[in-house]
């Protein structure tokens, strides 16, 4: 079975600097999808990142950067210029490549690292 | 307006009673999903719907019944609940199809079983 591991439970940074949060997986399979989430404090979970394992190349968005290394198994993310709105929990999740009806939702998180942002 | 939409936020039941969370999405979404995201637990997959048909259920309790009368509305109603059953629950949506299809989720409701 996959597992998914966040061994940070919580991160601080300074306001304008860089952090980086942890995460390594479990997988016996080849062909799969990996994300980031953001939960901030109105609960609503919001996509962050996301990396399909076929890409060597690694995902960004904006700020938003990954370090997907594939033999290891894992996949951090890196916040650049950290903001006061990059406080929340963040979850990282893998995902089967599954691609019938409804796989979208099959994913497997881990406990979360709660990070927290100096002014 | 995150296009999916639970009602109610907060909710406090005994054991004894019945209650019924509500899920509604206006992104045009045929996927439906339910989650249970429990004190320092990983959040966990309970219900799929795909096209108003239930297509997975993770070895959920049957104190937990969910249903989905079309691809726009997901309920989850709870009979007899446990104090354990105390969690946050989120609902999601997703288009069907497409491994590019992302996940919305609500705000959830935050459950508390007295």
């Amino acid at each position: 079975a996959q597992t998914v591991t966040q061994s940070q439970p919580e991160m601080s940074v300074q306001e304008a600097e860089t952090v980086t949060l942890s995460c390594t997986y479990d997988t016996s399979e080849s062909d799969y999808y990996l994300f980031w989430y953001k939960q901030p404090p109105s609960r609503q979970m919001i996509l962050v990142i996301r990396q399909e394992a076929y890409k060597q190349q690694n995902a960004t968005e904006n700020r938003f950067s990954v370090n997907f290394q594939k033999a290891a198994k894992s996949f951090s993310l890196k916040i650049s210029d950290s903001q006061l709105g990059d406080a929340a929990m963040y979850f990282c999740a893998y995902r089967g490549d599954g691609g019938y009806g409804g796989s979208q939702g099959n994913l497997i998180f881990g406990k979360g690292t709660k990070l927290s942002v100096k002014p | 307006e995150t296009g999916v939409t639970q009602t109610p936020r907060h909710l406090v039941m005994g054991m004894t009673n019945k209650k019924s969370l509500k899920c509604e999405q206006h992104l045009g979404h045929n996927a439906m999903y339910w989650y249970k995201q429990s004190a320092k637990k990983p959040l966990e997959l309970m219900f799929v719907y795909n096209f108003k048909e239930q297509t997975e259920n993770n070895s959920v309790p049957s104190r937990f019944s969910p249903e989905c009368p079309n691809s726009s509305h997901l309920f989850l109603h709870l009979h007899t609940l446990q104090p354990e059953d105390s969690a946050l629950y989120l609902c999601a949506s997703s288009q069907a199809r497409g491994d590019n299809e992302k996940l919305f989720f609500g705000s959830g409701t935050q459950l508390s079983v007295l």
